[in-house]
């Protein structure tokens, strides 16, 4: 089993929709929960940012994390055909390297 | 625009071949991380460095070495290249290294070995 679950997808919502990803993980151990956007041919810039369990809400871009499930998601709402692109979720603990999920890929479509 | 550049955006080569990535931080960034994007294992850690001085070591093979130097920019160096060594190589920065601070990636090098 991989220490970070994601499904690649590719997933395609018309513009507007509320958009649920989401990564399970393995290592109990994991306190920082981030998640990633990477446009194509670009570098991965951070979205969001959560440290151990809760919500965090950014604009139109909710973060959730439940330690109890080992499972973390990423709400969009309203989406628009900018936010196209792959997400990837990535954890560590303590100062522990980064680790990623393999991106899920979205497409919001106008 | 992270403010991490990372040359050359593109390189071909052969196996058994050589290559050296370079990366260059975000201003006043010492810590600088390599790593490696592949559409079957995702983006792996590869090593980090900090102010010159190697902090944490990930899945790099041994054909691999990097270096930080006195500027601070980095230097990832791939030796004996395999066909599966084709993939993007991101370098990213951060202030200190610490856990909670944010790794801004630089735009990335394509390898392609044939």
């Amino acid at each position: 089993q991989k220490e970070v679950e994601q499904d690649p997808g590719p997933l395609s919502v018309p513009e507007g929709a509320i958009v649920s990803l989401n990564c399970t993980y393995s290592n109990s151990a994991f306190q920082y929960f981030m998640w990633y956007r990477q446009y194509s041919r670009k570098g991965p810039e951070l979205l969001m940012y959560t440290y151990s369990s809760g919500n965090k809400e950014d604009g139109r871009f909710t973060a959730q994390v439940d330690k109890s499930s080992k499972y973390i998601s990423l709400f969009i709402r309203d989406s628009q055909p900018s936010d196209s692109a792959t997400y990837l979720c990535a954890m560590r603990s303590g100062n522990t390297p980064l680790v990623f999920g393999k991106g899920t890929r979205l497409s919001v479509i106008a | 625009d992270s403010g991490v550049t990372q040359t050359p955006k593109h390189l071909i080569t052969a196996t058994g071949q050589r290559v050296t990535l370079r990366c260059s931080p975000r201003s006043g960034d010492l810590s600088v991380y390599w790593y490696q994007q592949s559409l079957d294992q995702g983006l792996q850690f590869l090593i980090q460095y900090y102010n010159g001085e190697e902090r944490a070591k990930g899945n790099i093979l041994e054909r691999f070495s990097a270096q930080q130097f006195p500027d601070l920019h980095s230097e990832l160096n791939l030796s004996s290249l395999e066909l599966g060594d084709s993939a993007l190589y991101f370098c990213a920065s951060s202030v200190r290294g610490d856990s909670q601070e944010t790794q801004y990636f630089g735009p990335g090098t394509r390898l392609l070995v044939l």
